[in-house]
């Protein structure tokens, strides 16, 4: 079975800096995808940023780029030029790209979350 | 387009109870996948649905259950209520392909009393 960690539970940092989520995943699978989600107080998840294991290159999605460790196993956000609306819950995830004996890609596995606060 | 919507977004029910929580899938999209998600346990897997088919499903009891529509709606419920159930349940809904992005709805916050 997959896991991932995230071992900051908490994280500051003032507007306009950068800052660096952690997350590490365990899979025995080679094809796979990693998400970054971001879950304001409004609840609802919001993408942030996907990369799948087979390419080599980080993701970039503007202010946002992953620092993607593929043989660390380790998937780390980070986060530019930080705004007040980055405040929220980040939420690392895997996917299997293929699910053995079926054709299920809906299966989700979490860490389980860092809160991110943006200081003024 | 219209994104996820989970009704209802809030419900309160007393131990023993039942409850059917239900989810509309953007236009388009086929399958469904359910989580729950608590302070303790984080973002677990409930199953996903595609094409009025469970395709996966998570370790939960049978006490939880699901059910998709023909227009892919889907509905979640959850027989014999315990407090530990109370919990936020996001549905999250996609394509259905092996490249697809998951796009969730604000959840339904579930209190158990």
């Amino acid at each position: 079975a997959q896991t991932v960690t995230q071992s900051q539970p908490e994280m500051s940092v003032q507007e306009a800096e950068t800052v660096t989520l952690s997350c590490t995943y365990d899979t025995s699978e080679s094809d796979y995808y990693l998400f970054w989600y971001k879950q304001p107080p409004s609840r609802q998840m919001i993408l942030v940023i996907r990369q799948e294991a087979y390419k080599q290159q980080n993701a970039t999605e503007n202010r946002f780029s992953v620092n993607f460790q593929k043989a660390a196993k380790s998937f780390s956000l980070k986060i530019s030029d930080s705004q007040l609306g980055d405040a929220a819950m980040y939420f690392c995830a895997y996917r299997s790209a293929r699910s053995a004996g079926g054709t299920s890609y809906g299966k989700l596995t979490f860490g389980q979350g860092t809160i991110l606060t943006v200081h003024p | 387009k219209a994104g996820v919507t989970q009704t209802p977004r809030y419900l309160i029910k007393t131990r023993g109870q039942q409850v059917t929580l239900s989810c509309s899938p953007i236009s388009g999209h086929r399958s469904v996948s359910w989580y729950q998600q608590t302070p303790g346990q984080g973002l677990q897997f409930l199953f996903e649905y595609f094409s009025e088919t469970q395709r996966n499903k998570g370790n939960f009891p049978g006490r939880f259950s699901g059910r998709q529509f023909s227009n892919s709606r889907s509905e979640m419920n959850v027989s014999t209520l315990e407090l530990g159930d109370s919990a936020l349940y996001l549905c999250a809904s996609s394509l259905g392909d092996s490249k697809n992005i998951q796009y969730f709805g604000a959840g339904t916050r579930l209190s158990v009393l």
